[in-house]
């Protein structure tokens, strides 16, 4: 069965501060996606990443995909309350479209 | 911008009655989902869909049951609503080929079961 660990479950900081979350796993993916979601509302789609070793920039969020397309790690440079969410990543499977999903990081940033 | 709607935010039900959650999307995708979400589970797929009257299990389909009549529409069941059905439903959709893996989303219906 595959899964995909995300850590940490919780993180509270501080505004300013930088934080890594992570999303790992012992299968290897075809590309590995990240999804932001608020209270009440639907995961939206950050970014995707498909190659091994790839990093993606989006503005103060660096995403990089494991060399071996087993994890990735999602940086966040000086955080901002906006940032504050539950966030999510999920791996491509083989069949069916079908996404593997983490339980997801929940991220509050205090002002 | 894709845009997918679900019919209620909020829904209050009693144990035993059929309930129907309802998706619609916008951007012509090929391929909808219906998740739950629970705290410290997750998203768990129920049932998808990858074309009109086609449908697949999920992980958890015990309980649901659902329908594709139209491509832009994918109806979730509760044939018999239990207590155990009380959290959050999430539909999404994607389209064919490359991005087939991205999803998007509604913003959820989240369901009481008294």
């Amino acid at each position: 069965t595959q899964l995909l660990e995300q850590s940490p479950q919780f993180l509270s900081i501080q505004e300013g501060e930088n934080l890594t979350v992570y999303c790992n796993s012992s299968s290897v993916f075809s590309s590995l996606q990240w999804y932001r979601q608020e209270p009440g509302e639907g995961p939206v789609l950050l970014v995707t990443v498909v190659t091994g070793g790839e990093v993606k920039k989006l503005k103060r969020l660096t995403f990089q995909f494991g060399d071996a397309r087993k994890d990735s790690s999602l940086h966040i440079t000086a955080a901002q309350p906006g940032d504050t969410g539950l966030y999510l990543c999920a791996g491509e499977t083989d069949s069916n479209y079908q996404l593997i999903w983490g339980a997801g990081t929940k991220l509050i940033i205090k002002p | 911008d894709v845009k997918v709607t679900q019919s209620s935010r909020y829904l209050v039900k009693r144990t035993g009655e059929k309930v129907f959650l309802e998706c619609v999307q916008d951007m012509d995708h090929e391929n909808m989902f219906w998740y739950r979400q629970d705290p410290g589970l997750g998203l768990r797929l129920i049932y998808f869909s990858y074309d009109v009257k086609m449908k697949e299990k999920g992980d958890i389909p015990e309980g649901y049951s659902v329908s594709r009549e139209k491509k832009e529409r994918f109806s979730l069941i509760l044939e018999s609503a239990s207590t155990n059905q009380t959290s959050m439903y999430l539909c999404a959709s994607s389209s064919s080929g490359d991005r087939a893996y991205e999803q998007y989303f509604g913003p959820g219906t989240r369901l009481t079961v008294t």
